[in-house]
């Protein structure tokens, strides 16, 4: 069975930092994109950013609006992937989904999703 | 405010079809045939049910079907059943400023 579970999230200051943490299991972590998308209180969905695989380079793409403060990294040795965010703001605040798409739609069919971890930016 | 435009609510009655559509540009629906759909419970996570404008993910019933006709695509669901109810969310793969854009939502009312 395909599981995500994220971990990491909380209450965070205005200007303050936060790294969230997805755990993957029942598949080859190494051969998937994994993505982060964000849901703000009774809001829409947000793309975050995403992390290749390793063969494919292992690089990230991040939405323009969040790429100077967000990073997204992995470790394949442990079947995790990984969001810091820095800077946040109370705009911030939300559920992070750990995402992976369906294998050759890795960045447009999202088919497995955590359970989401909440983030709350206030003072 | 989303980059996709989808309408705020719709409703139907158990048996009915409704469809729900999706608005964009040439640089996201328009440009590209990989528009997803998802479902999503309150308090659950989204569930994908159409990828690539028309295919459905195994396990997903046959009720539910994608189109597209320029710069927006529609998701239609027959036989509406009382769990069909819950919120339905758009997304495109685009290259400005983000790779998927989602729409704002459709909250579905099973009346």
């Amino acid at each position: 069975e395909v599981l995500l579970v994220e971990s990491g999230g909380g209450l965070v200051k205005p200007g303050g930092s936060l790294r969230l943490s997805c755990a993957a299991s029942g598949f080859t972590f190494s051969n998937a994109w994994m993505t982060w998308v964000r849901q703000a209180p009774g809001m829409g969905l947000e793309w975050v950013g995403r992390i290749k695989s390793k063969s494919n380079g292992g690089t990230t793409y991040y939405a323009a609006a969040l790429k100077n403060r967000f990073t997204i990294s992995r470790d394949d040795s442990k079947n995790t992937v990984d969001l810091q965010m820095n800077s946040l703001e109370t705009e911030d605040t939300g559920v992070y989904y750990c995402v992976m798409g369906i294998a050759g739609h890795w960045d447009d069919a999202f088919d497995m999703w955590g359970q989401g971890t909440m983030v709350t930016v206030s003072s | 405010q989303s980059a996709l435009t989808q309408p705020a609510s719709v409703s139907g009655s158990p048996g009915q079809s409704i469809t729900i559509s999706c608005t964009g540009t040439s640089s996201d629906v328009g440009g590209y045939n990989y528009v997803s759909w998802y479902q999503q419970h309150p308090g659950k996570a989204p569930k994908l049910v159409i990828y690539e404008v028309n295919n459905r993910p195994s396990g997903v019933s046959y009720r539910f079907s994608g189109s597209k006709s320029g710069n927006t695509a529609s998701l239609t669901i027959s036989g509406l059943q009382t769990e069909d109810e819950a919120d339905y969310y758009c997304g495109s793969y685009t290259l400005r400023n983000t790779l998927v854009v989602f729409g704002g939502g459709t909250k579905l009312t099973v009346l």
